[in-house]
């Protein structure tokens, strides 16, 4: 069963550092990856998909990674905002199209 | 503007009465599904569907029930069966199932007392 596993569960950091948020899956058989964020109280954003053909996927300061071999994704945020601040999550589908599964998310804070 | 609405935002019940939960999509998706997420526990998929009249359960799908009878819409029912309903509840959609890009609406936040 594919288990997804995000390191750290926080992480504070002051304005304008650039960070690396880590996620790991079980199974590297896995059609794409998506990252996502959450700020309290409410749904969860998309913010990249990566597809298990790709390396990695821009949009912005973020930057994915993926490595499937070794079961990794990195999310990458460049000159770190105080509006960055937020609960990250990773999730991949399931074995078979099956719903994805997610990660417990990084929740990040940028301090001015 | 296309998305998934959820309705309420805050609902509040006496324990023991069943309480319906509203998503609504006008993506044109195939796949709904619907999440729920307390603290410190992540996001666990209560059902799902992949297509009209048809769904499957999760895995935390005891004490709540689903109905798919249009696209559009894939509403949860919470139970009285449910022994903790008080929680997060987020519902998303994806164009045709999970290895497509997923899209959530905002949640409604179910208070049971």
């Amino acid at each position: 069963k594919q288990e997804v596993t995000q390191i750290p569960a926080a992480l504070s950091v002051p304005e304008g550092e650039n960070l690396v948020l880590n996620c790991s899956f079980t199974d590297s058989a896995i059609y794409n990856l998506q990252w996502f964020r959450q700020d309290p109280g409410k749904g969860l954003t998309s913010l990249l998909l990566i597809q298990s053909s790709q390396r990695e996927q821009t949009s912005g300061r973020l930057n994915a990674s993926l490595d499937k071999s070794s079961g990794r994704s990195t999310l990458y945020i460049a000159a770190s905002q105080p509006g960055d601040s937020a609960t990250y999550l990773c999730a991949v589908p399931g074995q078979g199209n099956t719903p994805l599964v997610f990660g417990k998310g990084t929740r990040l804070s940028v301090i001015a | 503007d296309g998305g998934i609405t959820q309705s309420p935002k805050y609902l509040f019940r006496k324990e023991g009465q069943n309480v319906t939960l509203s998503c609504e999509q006008n993506l044109n998706h195939d796949a709904m599904y619907w999440y729920r997420q307390d603290p410190g526990q992540g996001l666990r998929l209560i059902y799902y569907s992949q297509i009209v009249n048809d769904f499957q359960k999760g895995d935390i799908a005891e004490g709540y029930s689903v109905s798919r009878e249009k696209k559009e819409s894939f509403p949860l029912t919470v139970t009285s069966a449910q022994k903790n309903p008080t929680a997060f509840y987020l519902c998303a959609s994806s164009k045709q199932g999970a290895n497509y890009e997923q899209y959530f609406g905002p949640g409604t936040r179910l208070t049971v007392t």
